[in-house]
């Protein structure tokens, strides 16, 4: 089975702007989860999509933002980028009722 | 809430010595236990698991059990080699799909 893939791969922006990750799944895994991580704050967790629905959330402004689609592919958006988004944002995905979760390769975001 | 330990500061060791990486939780219930391990550039991996106490979990040579008793899951292994050099994270998830790390521990085998 192919892993999960997450794209773009880097992505540099200026404060202020907004961007828009994307995630896919691997194939038959219907709950996907995104953290940020960075050098001070380490891992953390940002919400959880399944069947469309966000699960749970993460301890995150409004800023941040998902949606997951009936194909279980996801996307994350942040909006009005501040220099304290520059991060590594993974993407896991999970099957139902399984515990354990399987990564992406990650997207670096770079805000200027 | 959920939180997890791991030891401070990079392991270095040289290679074929003895690998110990410690790791403590707090959590209420029955949590599941995981060590990822992360390659420069890359995303993480998963390397092991164990989901209640005394389970024992291996793979590539490493292995970590799950002690309620102490709270801890322990990551060993009992020759490292360069290609091991690597930042590992304990985990756990209490049944919520949310995973909470540790700090994670550099380690870098030398030659």
């Amino acid at each position: 089975k192919a892993g999960v893939t997450q794209t773009p791969r880097y992505l540099i922006k200026t404060r202020g702007q907004q961007v828009t990750l994307s995630c896919s799944p691997i194939s038959g895994h219907r709950s996907v989860s995104w953290y940020q991580q960075t050098p001070g704050q380490g891992l953390q967790f940002l919400f959880e999509y399944f069947s469309e629905t966000q699960r749970n959330k993460g301890n995150f402004p409004g800023r941040f933002s998902g949606r997951q689609f009936s194909n279980s592919r996801s996307e994350m958006n942040v909006s009005t980028l501040e220099l304290g988004d520059s991060a590594l944002y993974l993407c896991a995905s999970s099957s139902e009722g399984v515990d354990t979760q399987y990564f992406g390769p990650g997207t670096r975001l770079t805000v200027l | 809430g959920d939180s997890v330990t791991q030891m401070e500061g990079p392991v270095t060791l040289s290679e074929e010595a003895f690998l110990t990486i410690n790791c403590t939780y707090t959590a209420t219930g029955y949590p599941s236990l995981f060590w990822y391990v992360q390659y420069p550039g890359e995303g993480l991996q998963l390397l092991l698991k164990a989901t209640k106490a005394d389970d024992k979990g291996s793979n590539k040579g490493f292995e970590a059990t799950y002690r309620k008793e102490t709270t801890s899951f322990h990551l060993e292994k009992g020759s490292v080699q360069v290609s091991d050099s690597a930042v590992y994270f304990c985990a756990l998830t209490g049944g919520n799909n949310r995973l909470a790390f540790g700090k994670g521990n550099q380690v870098v085998v030398i030659p």
